[in-house]
């Protein structure tokens, strides 16, 4: 089945641009139907939708973030990515991936990232 | 966007207990609704899609019900492994959005 793993900077300078990848494993990220999403969790707080996309490239954005974000796939290398622009402290926070479809639900362990100076 | 209003937000159980959680849609979702489980330090793991229809693998004490605006879910018999925070997800509309949790803790 499907594995997922996040790979990202850890650590951020406010203002800067927040790029995360997730490579996805046994299974292929052009076909299987699934939502290619980004969630986060920001410290000691729920959980927040952030965006997805499709194997088509058709991107949905939280309107929340919709000005500084973009989803992106790459195909050759399995993988979609997240780059979020000019980020603060409150973009602190644990990122998800996850390949989510009805019936199917896998997660990335996820990736920390602190924002600060 | 459609606001998932959860309750209670925590609730203190004994192993064995019948446990309810809620969740409220402030405009119907169908059945686009999700329960999720999290534990401390690991992602949120699917327990219910499509308000009632159990994630494979996940023990048959956990069920979910509702339609519209209303949703449960029940742990029929609460185990030691049960003890989480729990979200419910609604996947109707753009965006996606989240409960607020409901923490389960050992009474």
């Amino acid at each position: 089945q499907v594995q997922l793993q996040e790979s990202g900077p850890g650590l951020v300078k406010p203002s800067r641009t927040l790029s995360i990848t997730c490579t996805v494993s046994r299974g292929s990220i052009s076909n299987g139907g699934f939502y290619w999403t980004w969630i986060r969790q920001r410290p000691d707080k729920g959980l927040e939708w952030i965006g997805h996309i499709f194997e088509s490239g058709t991107t949905y954005y939280n309107p929340s973030l919709k000005s500084r974000l973009s989803i992106s796939l790459d195909t050759s290398k399995n993988q979609f990515s997240l780059q979020l622009t000019s980020v603060t402290t409150a973009d602190t926070a644990i990122y998800y991936c996850a390949a989510l479809r009805h019936g199917v639900d896998i997660w990335g362990q996820g990736t920390k990232v602190t924002v600060s100076s | 966007d459609i606001q998932m209003t959860q309750s209670p937000s925590s609730l203190s159980a004994s192993v064995g207990d019948r446990v309810t959680i809620t969740c409220r849609a402030s405009q119907g979702i169908r059945i686009d609704l999700g329960w999720y489980q999290q534990k401390p330090g690991k992602a949120p793991k699917r327990l219910i899609f499509a308000a009632s229809s159990l994630q494979s693998g996940v023990p048959s004490r956990f069920s979910g019900s509702g339609s519209g605006t209303e949703f449960t879910l029940t742990i029929s018999s609460l185990q030691p492994e049960d003890f989480a925070t729990y979200y419910c997800l609604q996947h109707n509309t753009l965006p996606w959005t989240f409960g607020q949790g409901t923490t389960v803790e050992i009474k």
